[in-house]
């Protein structure tokens, strides 16, 4: 079956811009969590989606935000963009909530470069 | 400070050497997971484990969890070239509603 999908793979921006990720999960995956990635910080969570429902957050700014469709694809948004949003979006599904013990599915990611 | 604390940050060994690489907690976790991502690529999932004390194989690779529970390693027998990646470990704590990753293992092997 299809893995994880995640668009766009690259994509360049200057500061104060906003932005917009795309994720599609496995079908019939109904939770979708997001991370960013970073050298220095490893992966942090940023938050997680179930049924439409933002289920938990991480402990980002306001300028991140997210929504999940009915078909379970996700999108998360930053707006106002700063030099230290540059960073690796990663996008899991998963068959369970939560993600206590079940398994996480990754996207190969959104490389985002902030100008 | 990061709840999961992975050792070494970086390690470079030769094509045949066995390494291990720790993950390490002052908390209780229901489970442990570790995955290894690849350059361009998302992390992949290689192993949960649940129960303290557990050991698991896959392959060359031998994964223990803690007998408290806090902390997890990973041992690589006879490294190949494509043992190459980042490794992380991911755990659940009790009642939470989220995996916590831990900064990883950055692993190369030299042919």
């Amino acid at each position: 079956k299809a893995g994880v999908t995640q668009t766009p793979r690259y994509l360049i921006k200057t500061r104060g811009q906003q932005v917009t990720l795309s994720c599609s999960p496995i079908s019939g995956h109904r939770s979708v969590s997001w991370y960013q990635q970073t050298p220095g910080q490893g992966l942090q969570f940023l938050f997680e989606y179930f049924s439409e429902t933002q289920r938990n957050k991480g402990n980002f700014p306001g300028r991140f935000s997210g929504r999940q469709f009915s078909n379970s694809r996700s999108e998360m948004n930053v707006s106002t963009l700063e030099l230290g949003d540059s960073a690796l979006y990663l996008c899991a599904s998963s068959l369970v909530a939560g993600g206590n013990t079940g398994e996480l599915f990754f996207g190969e990611g959104s490389r985002l470069t902030v100008l | 400070t990061q709840l999961l604390e992975q050792s070494p940050q970086f390690l470079s060994i030769q094509e045949g050497e066995n390494l291990t690489v720790y993950c390490n907690s002052s908390s209780v976790f229901s489970s442990l997971q570790w995955y290894r991502q690849e350059p361009g690529e998302g992390p992949v999932l290689l192993v949960t484990v649940v129960t303290g004390g557990e050991v698991k194989k896959l392959k060359r690779l031998t994964f223990q969890f803690g007998d408290a529970r806090k902390d997890s390693s990973l041992h690589i027998t006879a490294a190949q070239p494509g043992d190459t990646g980042l490794y992380l470990c991911a755990g659940a704590r009790p009642g939470a509603q989220k995996l916590v990753f831990g900064q990883g293992t950055r692993l190369t092997i030299n042919p």
